[in-house]
């Protein structure tokens, strides 16, 4: 599985839209690119993913580029329950499942 | 209703002792995972099950025993316990690889501690 790159840390304002950046350039055409965060002491949690094309939840958005070598998570409207580790990770469809954990961005949400 | 459920949520042992951890999930997930969490905070997956096989091993002590009773449990026991085995352990579910998406789903997890 391809490796991501994040920035270790993000600060954003409550009600702002939060932008994570992940660089993926070595990522190739059949492998996935997920978004999953951890919030304080709790186990993680599957935000969204996506393949070529821009994706939307209700949790949030996700952009990847033309070339698919970078990706942002969009969450539109940031609370503070929002403040975790997000982490970006990208995987073949069909292996075994395994999840690779970068040390991803640590975004805090602030009044 | 509990999706991934793990119990205990705090264990603190003694060197040297055997103890299980127990993980269910009421998903209908047909694949169950193992993580360890480090205290720097890195998350590492131990093993996985699909259909109670073992599909995923990684270079884990084999004093940690995982074990599929049934698909929708995967329970851990750990022999002979190490301080460096002290760590939250996170249990994880899924659909089956390759069968398209397929997000795990983690449970609250479990804080290990060995003194």
């Amino acid at each position: 599985d391809a490796k991501t790159t994040q920035p270790p840390s993000m600060d954003c304002a409550e009600g702002r839209a939060a932008n994570l950046p992940c660089n993926h350039s070595t990522i190739s055409g059949n492998e996935y690119v997920y978004w999953y965060r951890q919030i304080h002491s709790q186990g993680p949690q599957y935000i969204i993913h996506g393949l070529k094309n821009n994706e939307t939840n209700e949790m949030a958005s996700l952009i990847i580029t033309e070339d698919r070598k970078s990706s942002t998570l969009i969450l539109p409207h940031a609370t503070l329950r929002d403040t975790a580790v997000y982490y970006c990770i990208v995987r073949v469809a069909s292996n075994t499942g395994k999840l690779i954990f970068g040390q991803g961005t640590t975004l805090q949400v602030k009044p | 209703d509990t999706a991934v459920s793990q119990t205990p949520k705090y264990l603190v042992t003694q060197m040297g002792n055997d103890k299980s951890i127990k993980c269910e999930q009421n998903l209908g997930h047909d694949t169950m995972y193992w993580y360890k969490q480090d205290s720097k905070k890195f998350l590492k997956i131990m093993f996985s099950y699909n259909n109670k096989e073992l599909i995923i091993n990684e270079t884990v002590p084999n004093r940690f025993s995982p074990k599929s009773p049934d698909k929708a449990h995967l329970n851990l026991h750990i022999n002979s316990l190490e301080l460096g085995d002290s760590a939250v352990y996170f249990c994880a579910s899924s659909h089956a690889p390759g069968t398209g998406s397929y997000e795990q789903y983690f449970g609250p997890g479990t804080r290990l501690t060995v003194t």
